[in-house]
């Protein structure tokens, strides 16, 4: 079975512009996750998608905003780019909601903002 | 709210050696805890996780995990280090009711000849 996947896996921007990472989950699985890593940082929770709605949301600016599709997939949109916003973006999947369940990680997209 | 610790961002061993990633966690309820490696330019890879059906936890390439309630803590060991145990190790606990990961701040592993 096919792992998480993220496209495109590098970016480069300038400040103002927006952005858009794309997010397969694993087949079969629903919940989608974002984490943003960065040096200073580290992981942190960005928003959490289950059945097309967003079921939790970090502690990040509205600039940040994602959605899901009936196919699982999900998108998360940067608008207004800041040089603070360079990170890897993760995306995570697990087959159901629930503390329980495992969250497999996809490779990520590597952001950076000039 | 639920957060974890892990002492030491850096941990170097000789190749053969003992592992031991320090991972010390809390949380207001039982605790699902996972240890995730990241190798460079990469995702994060689940190694193992704890969800209470037995408290020393075997994982993947030879980790194993023990939960010790009264330590508050689920420390990462693996008997003998290889090279190709070089990487990022992160421990999370899950946040109940939120369907996310908290994660400590990381400890590189290097491992040298």
């Amino acid at each position: 079975k096919a792992g998480v996947t993220q496209t495109p896996r590098y970016l480069i921007k300038t400040r103002g512009q927006q952005v858009t990472l794309s997010c397969s989950p694993i087949s079969g699985h629903r919940s989608v996750s974002w984490y943003q890593q960065t040096p200073g940082q580290g992981l942190q929770f960005l928003f959490e998608y289950f059945s097309e709605t967003q079921r939790n949301k970090g502690n990040f600016p509205g600039r940040f905003s994602g959605r899901q599709f009936s196919n699982s997939r999900s998108e998360m949109n940067v608008s207004t780019l800041e040089l603070g916003d360079s990170a890897l973006y993760l995306c995570a999947s697990s087959l159901r909601r629930g503390e329980q369940e495992t969250q497999y990680f996809g490779p990520g997209t590597r952001l950076l903002v000039l | 709210a639920q957060s974890v610790t892990q002492l030491g961002s850096h941990v170097s061993v000789s190749e053969g050696a003992l592992v031991l990633l320090r991972c010390n966690y809390s949380s207001s309820v039982p605790p699902y805890l996972f240890w995730y490696v990241q190798y460079p330019n990469q995702g994060l890879q689940l190694l193992l996780k704890y969800t209470s059906a037995a408290t020393l936890v075997k994982g993947i390439n030879g980790f194993e995990a023990e939960f010790k309630k009264s330590e508050t803590s689920f420390h990462l060991t693996k008997p003998s280090a290889h090279m190709s145990d070089a990487a990022e190790y992160f421990c999370a606990v899950s946040d109940p009711g939120f369907q996310k990961l908290v994660f400590g701040t990381g400890t590189r592993l290097l491992v040298s000849p």
